[in-house]
């Protein structure tokens, strides 16, 4: 069946633009997560989202980020004015409700010049 | 506040040998979760195991087997007989869940490179 997608899987960017990057979880998927994988920071947890409750927004770095999940399915991050810190890869996860095992797409991989 | 540790950064072995990717982690919760993930050159994240706190019961699947430690809060990770196709970095992480908030605290990750 279908996995986690992610678009674009690269994206490259200047400096002080807005990027917006997806996720499509698989369907039935009710969690979904996004953690951002970036040189010298690892793997790290930005947002969480469960149905139709308040996201969980513990891990996003600045207010320059934002995610939205809309209809309980696809979700898109977006990154305002971004800086060169934010060049990482953008992983998306997603899971059934109450499960822990997480699957998670193939990344979209942001460089800002 | 959680944090977990994989001081190995890069390991090479000769396949067929065992290697052992170690783990250690910090909580003060009592109810937690730990986990293996491998990430192979294609990217994506593959889960492997789930271990409870309550369970300190070696696991063995096929050539993987897992070695949790509360006493020094390790989790450690064994493939034996290592092939080329475990060539990845591979990830240890805990999750301590809330109302099925099962956000992930990754280590830094470890790098196999299995040398036929």
């Amino acid at each position: 069946g279908a996995g986690v997608s992610q678009s674009p899987s690269n994206k490259v960017t200047e400096k002080g633009k807005d990027v917006e990057l997806r996720c499509d979880p698989i369907s039935g998927h009710t969690a979904l997560y996004w953690y951002r994988q970036s040189l010298g920071q690892g793997l790290e947890f930005l947002i969480y989202f469960q149905g139709n409750s308040a996201p969980d927004k513990s891990g996003l770095p600045s207010d320059r980020f934002s995610a939205e999940r809309t209809g309980g399915s696809v979700s898109t991050l977006t990154i305002q004015r971004t800086q060169q810190e934010d060049s990482a890869v953008y992983l998306c996860a997603s899971s059934l409700p109450n499960s822990y095992e997480q699957y998670f797409g193939p990344g979209t991989r942001l460089t800002v010049t | 506040a959680q944090k977990v540790t994989q001081a190995q950064t890069e390991i090479s072995v000769v396949e067929k040998e065992d290697v052992t990717l170690d783990c250690v982690y910090e909580t003060r919760d009592t109810t937690y979760y730990l986990f293996w993930y491998k990430q192979p050159p294609s990217g994506e994240l593959v889960f492997l195991i789930r271990r409870n706190s309550f369970d300190e019961q070696n696991e063995i699947s096929g050539r993987y087997s897992w070695n949790f430690q509360k006493s020094t809060s390790s989790f450690n990770f064994t493939i034996t007989a290592s092939q080329v196709v475990d060539s990845a970095v591979y990830f240890c992480a805990l999750s301590e869940p809330n109302f099925g908030n099962e956000k992930l605290t990754f280590g830094t990750g470890t790098r196999l490179t299995i040398i036929p």
